[in-house]
């Protein structure tokens, strides 16, 4: 079983619909990444959470600690959210610049 | 402020052969990570150095290695190439390495092994 899991693995979506992606995770963390990768490679970190809840613009991402839970929402998704969303998680303890990949969610928004 | 690159984007290589990618770090930063992403096994760690030094280490084979300059500037070096190392490697650089921090993601090297 993976450290990291993510559902769905694929999302389909019409413009403006409001997107859920989930994240769970087995093992201790230090911090939980939430990252967008667009075609072509390259990779933007969209969040970095240790509790609670961050918003930016329309990118919602919590946690749960407890529960070891997270997720990402995108409010009112437009075409250009396509990409495939990764959550990560730095592990707990000494584990210098290393991050632990779930699987990725690649969505789709039409138009 | 420049963001991480990587050279070069792309290379084809065979089996056998060895290959070296280069990592330049966002200025100021010291810390410089390697991952390796297929589509079989997704996105994985293989390294990490701060300071000229492999501070943490993936469950890679040997033929991987790495290493990193003065100027936070690192390599990585691929050796004996095989069919199955054709990947994207990407690499990230923060400050420090620590992990509070946020990893800033160059655009990769696309490695294909014939």
């Amino acid at each position: 079983k993976n450290e990291v899991e993510q559902s769905p693995q694929n999302l389909t979506a019409q413009e403006g619909e409001f997107i859920t992606i989930n994240c769970s995770y087995s093992v201790g963390i230090s911090a939980l990444h939430w990252l967008q990768q667009h075609p072509g490679g390259g990779i933007v970190s969209l969040f970095m959470l240790s509790s609670g809840k961050k918003k930016h613009g329309r990118l919602i991402a919590t946690i749960n600690i407890q529960e070891k839970h997270s997720s990402l929402h995108i409010t009112a998704s437009h075409p250009r959210d396509s990409a495939v969303y990764i959550c990560a998680v730095t592990p707990g303890g000494t584990s210098y610049g290393k991050l632990t990949f779930g699987q990725g969610t690649i969505l789709t928004v039409h138009p | 402020k420049a963001g991480v690159t990587q050279t070069p984007r792309y290379l084809i290589k065979t089996r056998g052969q060895q290959v070296t990618l280069s990592c330049s770090p966002i200025s100021g930063h010291r810390s410089v990570s390697w991952y390796q992403q297929t589509p079989g096994q997704g996105l994985q760690f293989l390294f990490e150095y701060f300071s000229e030094t492999q501070r943490n280490k993936g469950n890679f084979p040997g033929r991987f290695s790495g290493r990193q300059f003065s100027n936070s500037r690192s390599e990585m070096n691929v050796s004996t190439l095989e069919l199955g190392d054709s990947a994207l490697y990407l690499c990230a650089s923060s400050r420090t390495g620590g992990s509070g921090e946020t990893q800033y993601f160059g655009p990769g090297t696309r490695l294909l092994v014939l």
